[in-house]
């Protein structure tokens, strides 16, 4: 299984909307409900932000929303803070495994 | 609430194996999938592999198979991951973490350990 596609990096300011994409396959993304996101820190470990393509864990901020299109899935977040800067990590079911994309770095200038 | 705390920082030769812990403390280890989760420096995420305690299943990333084995001892409610044949590309921060669908895996990692830095050099 190939890794999923993300872009290598996103910016945006504070308050702002950005949206990060996750492209796969028909056989991943395409084809389960099975897409998780991940915000990373430095030196931290992932955190789950967003699950089953657009549900939130509780104590999640409900600024990040999921949604997926095709072969393509989204992690949106809105009214961007400084704390979101982070790398970002999709991750799909796919039919034996999951597979993660290659990450996103989100810099909020 | 369940926290996964992982065994520390490991330097090994290659060729040789490594095994890492995750021991769960404040709630229930058995019916949840612990997935092993691993990044290289500078890198990305990669799935190793998972096992569910209660059944004693344990599933691995085509990638890896036939090198690691993932086990899990109920009793102390603790899960392992061995890496054999290391090699410097194994040099990584291997993480355990719980899949929050419980035996019914559903691919969303919801605890993570701490993260056990592996480096494999001679």
């Amino acid at each position: 299984q190939s890794a999923l596609t993300q872009p290598a990096s996103v910016s945006g300011s504070p308050g702002q909307s950005i949206t990060i994409s996750c492209t796969g396959t028909s056989s991943d993304v395409g084809s389960y409900n099975l897409v998780s996101w991940y915000q990373q820190h430095p030196g931290k470990a992932p955190k789950l932000m967003i699950y089953e393509v657009s549900k939130r864990p509780s104590g999640v901020s409900n600024r990040f929303s999921g949604s997926k299109s095709g072969n393509t899935a989204s992690l949106t977040i809105s009214g961007l803070q400084a704390e979101d800067e982070a790398d970002y990590y999709c991750c799909s079911y796919a039919g034996s495994s999951p597979v993660f994309g290659g990450g996103t770095k989100l810099t909020v200038l | 609430q369940v926290q996964l705390v992982q065994s520390g920082a490991e330097v090994k030769k290659p060729g040789s194996s490594v095994k890492v812990s995750c021991k769960a403390s404040g709630g229930t280890f058995s019916s949840y999938a612990i997935s092993w989760v691993r990044q290289a420096p500078g890198q990305g995420l990669e799935w190793m592999g998972r096992i569910i305690p209660i059944l004693g299943i344990a599933n691995y990333a085509q990638k890896f198979q036939g090198r690691v084995t993932i086990t899990a001892d109920k009793s102390t409610s603790t899960a392992y991951m061995e890496l054999s044949s290391l090699r410097s590309e194994d040099t990584a921060v291997y993480y355990c973490a719980r899949d929050l669908g419980g035996i019914a895996a559903r691919y969303a990692f919801d605890i993570w350990g701490q993260g056990t830095m592996v480096t494999v050099s001679s």
